[in-house]
Protein backbone atom coordinates (compact mmCIF):
# COMPACT_ATOMS: atom_id res chain seq x y z
CA UNK A 1 0.00 0.00 0.00
CA UNK A 2 1.21 4.06 0.26
CA UNK A 3 3.48 5.22 2.48
CA UNK A 4 3.44 8.66 3.14
CA UNK A 5 6.20 10.66 5.15
CA UNK A 6 5.84 13.91 5.96
CA UNK A 7 8.89 16.49 7.45
CA UNK A 8 9.68 18.57 9.50
CA UNK A 9 7.63 17.31 12.61
CA UNK A 10 7.84 21.02 14.12
CA UNK A 11 8.52 24.05 12.00
CA UNK A 12 9.04 27.39 13.39
CA UNK A 13 9.66 30.84 11.64
CA UNK A 14 9.37 34.05 12.26
CA UNK A 15 6.43 35.79 11.06
CA UNK A 16 6.29 37.06 7.72
CA UNK A 17 9.00 34.55 6.39
CA UNK A 18 8.14 31.37 4.59
CA UNK A 19 7.57 27.90 5.97
CA UNK A 20 8.12 24.41 3.36
CA UNK A 21 6.59 21.22 4.31
CA UNK A 22 7.68 18.28 2.50
CA UNK A 23 6.17 14.88 2.07
CA UNK A 24 7.27 11.84 -0.09
CA UNK A 25 5.05 8.81 -1.19
CA UNK A 26 5.81 5.58 -2.39
CA UNK A 27 3.02 4.40 -5.03
CA UNK A 28 4.12 5.87 -8.30
CA UNK A 29 0.39 5.57 -9.51
CA UNK A 30 -0.80 8.18 -6.78
CA UNK A 31 -2.15 11.29 -8.84
CA UNK A 32 -4.02 12.79 -5.83
CA UNK A 33 -1.82 15.18 -3.39
CA UNK A 34 -4.24 17.46 -0.74
CA UNK A 35 -2.70 19.23 2.12
CA UNK A 36 -4.91 19.81 5.43
CA UNK A 37 -4.61 22.89 8.23
CA UNK A 38 -5.95 21.30 11.59
CA UNK A 39 -6.30 24.01 14.29
CA UNK A 40 -6.33 23.02 17.92
CA UNK A 41 -9.20 21.03 18.99
CA UNK A 42 -11.02 21.62 15.27
CA UNK A 43 -11.35 19.61 12.20
CA UNK A 44 -8.96 19.02 9.51
CA UNK A 45 -9.62 21.45 6.77
CA UNK A 46 -8.51 21.43 2.70
CA UNK A 47 -6.63 23.94 1.73
CA UNK A 48 -5.24 23.09 -1.54
CA UNK A 49 -4.53 20.00 -3.87
CA UNK A 50 -2.91 19.03 -6.34
CA UNK A 51 -3.22 16.30 -9.32
CA UNK A 52 -0.36 14.53 -11.32
CA UNK A 53 -1.21 16.46 -14.13
CA UNK A 54 0.34 19.60 -12.60
CA UNK A 55 3.48 20.47 -11.48
CA UNK A 56 2.63 23.39 -9.27
CA UNK A 57 -0.78 25.24 -8.31
CA UNK A 58 -0.81 28.33 -6.13
CA UNK A 59 -3.40 30.24 -3.86
CA UNK A 60 -2.95 33.32 -2.20
CA UNK A 61 0.14 32.74 0.34
CA UNK A 62 0.11 28.82 -0.83
CA UNK A 63 1.56 26.96 -3.02
CA UNK A 64 1.97 23.15 -3.69
CA UNK A 65 4.95 21.62 -6.24
CA UNK A 66 4.86 18.17 -7.04
CA UNK A 67 7.76 16.57 -8.34
CA UNK A 68 6.32 13.09 -9.58
CA UNK A 69 9.69 11.38 -10.72
CA UNK A 70 11.00 11.86 -7.19
CA UNK A 71 7.52 11.00 -5.55
CA UNK A 72 7.86 13.97 -3.21
CA UNK A 73 5.63 17.07 -2.89
CA UNK A 74 5.52 20.26 -0.96
CA UNK A 75 3.42 23.07 0.49
CA UNK A 76 5.14 26.42 0.45
CA UNK A 77 3.41 29.37 3.04
CA UNK A 78 4.64 32.72 2.09
CA UNK A 79 4.40 35.85 4.43
CA UNK A 80 3.27 33.59 7.67
CA UNK A 81 0.88 35.27 9.57
CA UNK A 82 0.02 33.97 13.49
CA UNK A 83 -3.04 32.72 12.22
CA UNK A 84 -1.39 30.03 10.08
CA UNK A 85 -0.41 28.35 13.07
CA UNK A 86 -1.62 25.25 13.36
CA UNK A 87 -0.76 21.28 12.38
CA UNK A 88 -0.47 20.61 8.21
CA UNK A 89 -1.39 17.19 6.83
CA UNK A 90 -0.16 16.19 3.74
CA UNK A 91 -1.84 12.83 1.71
CA UNK A 92 -1.80 10.98 -1.20
CA UNK A 93 -4.56 8.80 -3.28
CA UNK A 94 -4.68 6.76 -6.66
CA UNK A 95 -6.99 6.99 -8.79
CA UNK A 96 -8.04 10.69 -7.95
CA UNK A 97 -9.01 9.22 -4.53
CA UNK A 98 -11.03 6.32 -5.72
CA UNK A 99 -8.49 4.03 -4.29
CA UNK A 100 -8.06 6.13 -0.61
CA UNK A 101 -6.46 8.35 1.35
CA UNK A 102 -3.05 7.93 3.37
CA UNK A 103 -1.53 10.60 5.51
CA UNK A 104 1.46 12.13 6.27
CA UNK A 105 1.95 12.24 10.22
CA UNK A 106 1.29 15.87 10.32
CA UNK A 107 3.78 19.02 10.88
CA UNK A 108 3.19 21.46 13.65
CA UNK A 109 3.74 24.85 12.21
CA UNK A 110 4.68 27.68 14.85
CA UNK A 111 4.71 31.49 13.69
CA UNK A 112 6.95 33.16 16.27
CA UNK A 113 6.11 36.95 16.26
CA UNK B 1 -25.57 25.71 4.73
CA UNK B 2 -23.26 23.22 3.48
CA UNK B 3 -22.35 20.60 6.27
CA UNK B 4 -21.37 17.21 7.40
CA UNK B 5 -22.34 15.93 10.36
CA UNK B 6 -21.69 13.41 12.93
CA UNK B 7 -23.24 12.35 15.74
CA UNK B 8 -22.16 11.65 18.62
CA UNK B 9 -19.94 14.69 19.43
CA UNK B 10 -18.79 12.54 22.30
CA UNK B 11 -19.40 8.77 23.82
CA UNK B 12 -17.79 6.89 26.43
CA UNK B 13 -19.01 2.89 26.29
CA UNK B 14 -17.70 -0.23 27.88
CA UNK B 15 -15.73 -3.22 25.95
CA UNK B 16 -18.03 -5.01 23.63
CA UNK B 17 -20.95 -2.68 23.32
CA UNK B 18 -22.04 -2.02 20.28
CA UNK B 19 -22.39 1.60 18.88
CA UNK B 20 -23.13 3.41 15.81
CA UNK B 21 -21.72 6.69 14.78
CA UNK B 22 -23.95 8.10 12.22
CA UNK B 23 -22.59 10.56 9.43
CA UNK B 24 -24.60 12.77 7.33
CA UNK B 25 -23.58 15.18 4.12
CA UNK B 26 -26.54 17.94 2.85
CA UNK B 27 -23.92 18.73 -0.62
CA UNK B 28 -24.68 15.24 -2.52
CA UNK B 29 -21.25 14.14 -2.69
CA UNK B 30 -20.32 10.81 -3.72
CA UNK B 31 -17.48 10.16 -1.86
CA UNK B 32 -17.62 9.69 1.86
CA UNK B 33 -14.91 8.54 4.06
CA UNK B 34 -13.72 7.91 8.21
CA UNK B 35 -10.37 8.58 9.76
CA UNK B 36 -9.38 8.40 13.03
CA UNK B 37 -6.87 10.25 14.72
CA UNK B 38 -4.42 9.46 17.56
CA UNK B 39 -1.62 11.13 19.14
CA UNK B 40 1.94 10.32 17.07
CA UNK B 41 -0.39 8.63 14.70
CA UNK B 42 -1.98 11.43 12.23
CA UNK B 43 -5.24 10.85 10.51
CA UNK B 44 -5.73 6.85 9.56
CA UNK B 45 -8.66 6.20 6.89
CA UNK B 46 -11.11 3.40 8.02
CA UNK B 47 -13.36 2.63 5.16
CA UNK B 48 -14.57 5.09 2.39
CA UNK B 49 -17.26 4.84 -0.18
CA UNK B 50 -17.88 5.95 -3.51
CA UNK B 51 -20.80 5.83 -4.40
CA UNK B 52 -23.69 3.82 -2.41
CA UNK B 53 -23.84 0.67 -1.98
CA UNK B 54 -19.80 0.88 -2.77
CA UNK B 55 -17.68 0.46 0.27
CA UNK B 56 -13.96 -0.20 0.38
CA UNK B 57 -11.05 -0.78 3.21
CA UNK B 58 -8.69 1.60 4.42
CA UNK B 59 -5.55 1.49 5.95
CA UNK B 60 -7.33 0.37 9.48
CA UNK B 61 -10.26 -1.28 8.75
CA UNK B 62 -10.16 -3.72 11.46
CA UNK B 63 -13.11 -4.00 14.09
CA UNK B 64 -15.01 -1.49 12.19
CA UNK B 65 -18.09 -1.49 9.62
CA UNK B 66 -19.83 0.60 7.45
CA UNK B 67 -22.60 1.03 5.43
CA UNK B 68 -24.13 2.88 2.61
CA UNK B 69 -27.52 2.86 1.52
CA UNK B 70 -28.21 5.93 0.90
CA UNK B 71 -26.36 8.57 -0.65
CA UNK B 72 -26.25 11.32 2.75
CA UNK B 73 -25.31 9.05 5.26
CA UNK B 74 -21.91 6.72 5.71
CA UNK B 75 -22.38 5.12 9.40
CA UNK B 76 -19.29 3.98 11.38
CA UNK B 77 -20.68 0.59 13.31
CA UNK B 78 -18.11 -0.83 16.04
CA UNK B 79 -19.78 -4.48 16.80
CA UNK B 80 -17.58 -5.27 19.57
CA UNK B 81 -15.68 -1.93 20.71
CA UNK B 82 -12.31 -2.54 23.09
CA UNK B 83 -10.40 -0.01 24.14
CA UNK B 84 -7.78 0.60 21.32
CA UNK B 85 -10.62 1.73 19.09
CA UNK B 86 -10.65 5.26 21.85
CA UNK B 87 -9.85 7.26 19.31
CA UNK B 88 -11.11 10.73 17.80
CA UNK B 89 -12.83 9.83 15.02
CA UNK B 90 -13.47 12.06 11.58
CA UNK B 91 -15.86 11.76 8.70
CA UNK B 92 -15.90 13.62 5.33
CA UNK B 93 -17.54 14.06 2.37
CA UNK B 94 -16.54 15.39 -1.24
CA UNK B 95 -16.36 15.04 -4.63
CA UNK B 96 -12.73 14.52 -4.06
CA UNK B 97 -11.62 12.54 -1.08
CA UNK B 98 -11.71 14.38 2.57
CA UNK B 99 -13.15 18.18 0.91
CA UNK B 100 -15.12 18.53 4.25
CA UNK B 101 -14.73 16.82 7.34
CA UNK B 102 -17.26 16.54 10.23
CA UNK B 103 -16.84 18.13 13.38
CA UNK B 104 -15.65 15.04 15.04
CA UNK B 105 -16.90 12.21 17.19
CA UNK B 106 -14.77 11.57 20.66
CA UNK B 107 -14.72 7.72 21.24
CA UNK B 108 -13.45 6.38 24.82
CA UNK B 109 -14.07 3.17 25.17
CA UNK B 110 -13.59 1.33 29.20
Amino acid sequence: GENVEQHPSTLSVQEGDSAVIKCTYSDSASNYFPWYKQELGKRPQLIIDIRSNVGEKKDQRIAVTLNKTAKHFSLHITETQPEDSAVYFCAASRGGGADGLTFGKGTHLIIQP
Amino acid sequence: EAQVTQNPRYLITVTGKKLTVTCSQNMNHEYMSWYRQDPGLGLRQIYYSMNVEVTDKGDVPEGYKVSRKEKRNFPLILESPSPNQTSLYFCASGEAPGAFFGQGTRLTVV
